[in-house]
């Protein structure tokens, strides 16, 4: 099975808009970590928010939030008021307890409209 | 965080040639880990690399293929030997920072043409 699954190759959204982003994930761990990660298309891959499997609260980073639903083993990530500079590739990502490997999602590309 | 360069930023290599890839860190890490993206592909881990040991490979991967240097606690190379077409890729590198489950941050990337 997957460990990362995100359902939406592609997605739109109106500038100022906000949008969301689909990431489900499997594990049996009880530990882990939940990313996001912004590649825009020079290729470097942007750090956006963290997500810890006993945090309580959902993570926030400035227009960034993770909506966390731990039953449901999801992690959507929510841009709010998005600008044109949002547009890139967008990675959900997961790390096991205290294991070396993150396992990637195959990418949400975001395009915002003027 | 960390600040992560990687040397070359681009290159197109012949078929059969190698390439070397440095990433090199502004802080001692311990843990340095080689990233592949194959064109409109999600990132594949090639192998976790551990100052004063040997590098550890994931399944499909090999040293022959790959092998990786880390020589001291802030600079790492990968090489991609007997290049092929299929191995056209952007090439990552990242560093743990922090202990359990922190964040990894991931240097620029190099983007590999094999002509």
């Amino acid at each position: 099975a997957q460990k990362i699954t995100q359902t939406q190759p592609g997605m739109f959204v109106q500038e100022k808009e906000a949008v969301t982003l689909d990431c489900t994930y499997d594990t049996s761990d009880q530990s882990y970590g939940l990313f996001w990660y912004k590649q825009p298309s020079s290729g470097e891959m942007i750090f956006l928010i963290y997500q810890g499997s006993y945090d309580e609260q959902n993570a926030t980073e400035g227009r960034y939030s993770l909506n966390f639903q731990k039953a449901r083993k999801s992690a959507n990530l929510v841009i709010s008021a998005s600008q044109l500079g949002d547009s890139a590739m967008y990675f959900c990502a997961m790390r096991e307890g205290t294991g070396n490997q993150f396992y990637f999602g195959t990418g949400t590309s975001l395009t915002v409209i003027p | 965080s960390a600040v992560i360069s990687q040397k070359p930023s681009r290159d197109i290599c012949q078929r059969g040639t190698s390439l070397t890839i440095q990433c090199q860190v502004d802080s001692q890490v311990t843990m340095m880990f080689w990233y592949r993206q194959q064109p409109g592909q999600s990132l594949t881990l090639i192998a976790t690399a551990n100052q004063g040991s040997e590098a550890t490979y994931e399944s499909g991967f090999v040293i022959d293929k790959f092998p990786i240097s880390r020589p001291n606690l802030t600079f790492s190379t990968l090489t991609v030997s007997n290049l092929s077409p299929e191995d056209s890729s952007i090439y990552l590198c990242s560093v743990e920072v922090g202990q359990g489950n922190n964040e990894q941050f991931f240097g620029p990337g190099t983007r590999l043409t094999v002509l």
